[in-house]
C-alpha cells in the first residue's frame, strides 16, 4: 500500500488563526479524502479532495471554513479557516487505491494530524 | 437511526479467547464492508474488508457479512493483549465515500 505522511503532525494554534495540513503520497493514487476525529468519537467525512477542481463537501462542512487544494495526484491540503476551539480535532487524510489499479474502496489513512485551538 | 451501528464497549475477552465484534448498517445498497483497528493516539488501520456474502479469513481474523440481515462481524480468534484496540467499522455505497461506526473498544485480559 502507499506510504501517506502529514504535517504537521500537532499543532497547538490560537482562535480565530488558520492552520494548512499537507497529505504527502507515495504513489499516485485516484482518491483523497480529508476526515475529522473529535475526541472520542469515530470519523466524519469533511470532503473529497478532486484533482484539479473544487472538493466535494459533505453536509455541515463548507469550503469557506475548510478550503481544500489538490494540485495533483499525490498531494493534497486542507486548511482549518478562523479556528475555534471547537475546531479542535484529530484531521487525517486518506487515499484510496493506486492510480490505474483496480479497487474494492479500500482506503488508507495517513498519521493524521493532532490539532488544538486555544 | 445511525447509519452504521457498533456496541462502543468496552468488549472485555480473555487472551487465547475468540472476540466476536458487530456491526449492523442502515443502506442495503452499500457494497463494500471494512474493519478497521484503531490504538489510543494512532490512525485506523485497515485489517479486513468484505463485498460478499459468508466469511472471508485473513490469519486470525475472519469477517462475516449478511446482507439480508444487514450485518457484518469481525471473529479474532486466539486473541492477544496487543488486540486490544478500537475496531471500527465501515460501509461504503457506491460513491466511495466511507461511513464509520462509533466503534468497539476490546480489552484482552491476561
Amino acid at each position: 500500500s502507499a506510504v501517506i505522511s502529514q504535517k504537521p503532525s500537532r499543532d497547538i494554534c490560537q482562535r480565530g488563526t488558520s492552520l494548512t495540513i499537507q497529505c504527502q503520497v507515495d504513489s499516485q493514487v485516484t482518491m483523497m479524502f480529508w476526515y475529522r476525529q473529535q475526541p472520542g468519537q469515530s470519523l466524519t467525512l469533511i470532503a473529497t479532495a478532486n484533482q484539479g477542481s473544487e472538493a466535494t463537501y459533505e453536509s455541515g462542512f463548507v469550503i469557506d471554513k475548510f478550503p481544500i487544494s489538490r494540485p495533483n495526484l499525490t498531494f493534497s491540503t486542507l486548511t482549518v479557516s478562523n479556528m475555534s476551539p471547537e475546531d479542535s480535532s484529530i484531521y487525517l487524510c486518506s487515499v484510496e487505491s493506486l492510480a490505474g489499479s483496480r479497487s474494492y474502496n479500500e482506503q488508507f489513512f495517513g498519521p493524521g494530524t493532532r490539532l488544538t485551538v486555544l | 437511526q445511525k447509519e452504521v451501528e457498533q456496541n462502543s464497549g468496552p468488549l472485555s475477552v480473555p487472551e487465547g479467547a475468540i472476540a466476536s465484534l458487530n456491526c449492523t448498517y442502515s443502506d442495503r445498497g452499500s457494497q463494500s464492508f471494512f474493519w478497521y483497528r484503531q490504538y489510543s493516539g494512532k490512525s485506523p488501520e485497515l485489517i479486513m474488508f468484505i463485498y460478499s456474502n459468508g466469511d472471508k479469513e485473513d490469519g486470525r481474523f475472519t469477517a462475516q457479512l449478511n446482507k439480508a440481515s444487514q450485518y457484518v462481524s469481525l471473529l479474532i480468534r486466539d486473541s492477544q493483549p496487543s488486540d486490544s484496540a478500537t475496531y471500527l467499522c465501515a460501509v461504503t455505497g457506491t460513491a466511495s465515500k466511507l461511513t464509520f461506526g462509533t466503534g468497539t473498544r476490546l480489552q484482552v485480559t491476561l
